[in-house]
């Protein structure tokens, strides 16, 4: 089982600013490679598939980046709907598929 | 946009059986493969089972392998997932999910509905 590590836990940001979070795969997993992000009582939303692909409908301001083991989604001028649980997920080592634990990102 | 709804979720007791269903607004669904994904109170996302377009291929987590069950029906659809044998651990918020077509990414996912396991 492809085990993923999300770094941070945690991120404290204010408004505007931009941020990268980190995935890390246990083993190379390709390019397939997933981000989501959740809200508090929300399903979760797909924003990034194929690492670097934008689902439809997602703002420019999201991109994801990386191959391999080591992956990134980077938000740039964070907007107050941008905090939010953030989740990676592997789906080329499957079954099964495997998420990360999650970054929360706050307001600071 | 497809939109799924889901239904069946509510307090069970231990060892007891519950059977979820996940509605899609639109008859492409025949296309879609399909997953269930779960969120423990509190906790991150765990893929529970995956069934593909006509429903030939399924597989599990092994936390439910031999437990739980995916179906679905085209004619309908509608996902299925009959759970059985229910425990405490199993309580969480049961997402239905769509998969990016040629891609397991989900990218349409139900409401959730709320599945409790107690005494």
């Amino acid at each position: 089982e492809t085990v993923m590590t999300q770094s941070p836990v945690t991120l404290s940001l204010s408004l505007g600013e931009s941020v990268t979070l980190s995935c890390r795969a246990s083993q190379s997993v390709s390019n397939k490679l997933a981000w989501y992000q959740q809200r508090p009582g929300q399903a979760p939303r797909l924003l990034i598939y194929a690492a670097s692909t934008r689902a439809t409908g997602i703002p420019a301001r999201f991109s994801g980046s990386g191959s391999g083991t080591d992956f990134s989604l980077t938000i740039s001028s964070l907007q107050s709907e941008d905090f939010a649980v953030y989740y990676c997920q592997q789906y080329d080592d499957w079954p099964p598929i495997t998420f990360g634990q999650g970054t929360r990102l706050e307001i600071k | 946009e497809v939109q799924l709804l889901q239904s069946g979720g509510g307090l069970v007791q231990p060892g007891g059986s519950l059977r979820l269903s996940c509605v899609a607004s639109e008859h492409s669904f025949s296309r879609d493969a399909m997953s269930w994904v779960r969120q423990a109170p509190g906790k991150g996302l765990e893929w529970l089972s995956y069934i593909s377009r006509g429903g030939g291929t399924t597989y599990y987590a092994d936390s439910v392998k031999g437990r739980f069950t995916i179906s679905r029906d085209n004619s309908k659809t509608t996902l299925y997932l009959q759970m059985n044998s229910l425990r405490a651990e199993d309580t969480a918020v049961y997402y239905c999910a769509k998969h990016v077509t040629e891609s397991l990414s989900s990218d349409v996912w139900g409401q959730g509905t709320m599945v409790t396991v107690s005494s």
